[in-house]
């Protein structure tokens, strides 16, 4: 089935450090969306790509969706304590009657010592 | 503020006892999911309910069922809970419009069985 991989797994970084999130698949994703979930919390909407190649910036963040849409990244620049959490790629589901369907990674989990 | 509601929070049930989970809506969405998420794993879907439509993921076990009576409200049972299930149950809805599904979840409920 369609399937993505996200690396690393774990990322733990000075605060302050730059810190990226990689999110791969073999086919061609239609669209790729993020979520944050914190320790405890439930994942939260971050951003959606759509277009080949679009960078989108919020903030500290940099999403990015590659040219051939089988990849995308999350950059976070200088990290703070607050950016700890797990962050998950999620496409969406590529095949008819599942519409709107998210297939998740398995989530990077960021530590940031302060 | 409108919102995805989950009750309760945390439940505790004995194995083989039956338990209903509940999620309702402020939101007016269409769409409605129930995730499994077990600790640092991805959320896992198990069904969704496009209006009345029921759509089962073909790797959900039978004995997790679901019933939408209304628009706000979706119910997760689990007619005979194994220690296997213990888990976090997310609910999460989105409105199809146009290409964006940003999904929007709740806080949980953390299922413990003994």
């Amino acid at each position: 089935g369609q399937q993505v991989m996200q690396i690393p797994q774990y990322q733990h970084v000075q605060e302050g450090e730059d810190f990226t999130t990689y999110c791969n698949s073999s086919t061609t994703l239609s669209n790729i969306q993020w979520y944050k979930q914190r320790p405890g919390g439930h994942p939260v909407f971050l951003i959606q790509l759509v277009k080949s190649g679009e960078v989108k910036k919020q903030k500290r963040l940099t999403f990015q969706f590659g040219e051939a849409k089988k990849n995308s990244s999350l950059h976070i620049t200088a990290t703070q304590t607050t950016d700890v959490g797990t962050y998950f790629c999620a496409p969406t589901r590529d095949y008819g009657g599942s519409q709107g369907n998210l297939i998740f990674g398995k989530g990077t989990k960021l530590s940031v010592k302060p | 503020d409108a919102m995805v509601i989950q009750n309760p929070r945390y439940q505790v049930t004995q194995f083989g006892k039956p338990v209903t989970l509940s999620c309702s809506q402020t939101l007016n969405h269409n769409v409605m999911y129930w995730y499994q998420q077990k600790s640092s794993q991805a959320p896992k879907l198990l069904f969704h309910y496009y209006d009345k439509d029921f759509n089962n993921e073909a790797d959900t076990p039978d004995n997790f069922q679901s019933r939408r009576p209304n628009t706000s409200f979706c119910f997760l049972d689990i007619r005979s809970p194994g220690l296997g299930d213990a888990a976090m149950y997310l609910c999460a809805t989105s409105r199809l419009a146009g290409v964006t599904y940003e999904q929007y979840f709740g806080p949980g409920t953390r299922l413990t069985v003994t």
